[in-house]
């Protein structure tokens, strides 16, 4: 069985700082690993993914995340918060060839102007 | 329509109405999903459809009934529901091949409110 554990459920950043969400996993096999993104009112959009190869992952936005298998963790950063970055995230991990998607119970993240 | 869409995005329903979900993929995806979003809850996987199959029905009260009569189309039918069942409903695709990420795309949503 696989589980995510979301650290923080609300992060506050003023607008420029540093965006840092954390994520730990556990798998009994190497996992595929997902942020997604909520906004108000609107479906999750993927912001990244890991599947295998290399261990920084950039996505959408300006974000991106490491996969560090001896830490069993997957943290969220962004260099700079803008506004638009206020949402929902969601950490997320997938056995391979398993249909479950097992998601964090979510963070969060307002941006202070 | 490009995406997931799903329809209504807002519905109110009371304990003895029967009402239907749809959402519908356009990604040519062969693998389909139901999820439940509650307040302070994680994400709750409901059911799996591949290839217009079931594969996948984590336990959820029989006054849901999933109905996947192709790879592009998702139904959650729904009868006397518990104020409980109050939550947004997501629903998901994805190309299931044996190979690959298996990412899944979701749609935005519809909000239930049970009276």
């Amino acid at each position: 069985a696989q589980s995510v554990t979301q650290l923080g459920s609300h992060v506050s950043v003023s607008e420029g700082a540093l965006v840092l969400l954390r994520c730990n996993y556990s798998s009994s096999v190497p996992p595929y690993l997902f942020w997604y993104v909520q906004y108000p009112n609107q479906g999750l959009q993927l912001l990244l993914k890991y599947t295998t190869g290399a261990t920084l992952v950039k996505g959408i936005n300006g974000f991106e995340a490491e996969f560090k298998k001896s830490e069993t963790s997957f943290h969220l950063t962004k260099p700079s918060a803008h506004m638009s970055d206020a949402a929902e995230y969601f950490c997320a991990v997938r056995i391979p060839g398993d249909y479950k998607l097992s998601f964090g119970a979510g963070t969060t993240v307002t941006v202070r102007a | 329509e490009t995406g997931v869409t799903q329809t209504p995005r807002h519905l109110v329903m009371g304990m003895t109405n029967k009402k239907s979900l749809k959402c519908e993929q356009h990604l040519g995806h062969n693998a389909m999903y139901w999820y439940k979003q509650s307040a302070k809850k994680p994400l709750e996987l409901m059911f799996v459809y591949s290839l217009e199959e079931r594969v996948e029905n984590n336990s959820v009260p029989s006054r849901f009934s999933p109905e996947c009569p192709n790879s592009s189309h998702l139904f959650l039918h729904l009868h006397t529901l518990q104020p409980e069942d109050s939550a947004l409903y997501l629903c998901a695709s994805s190309q299931d091949s044996g190979t690959g990420s298996y990412e899944q795309y979701f749609g935005p949503g519809t909000r239930l409110t049970v009276t």
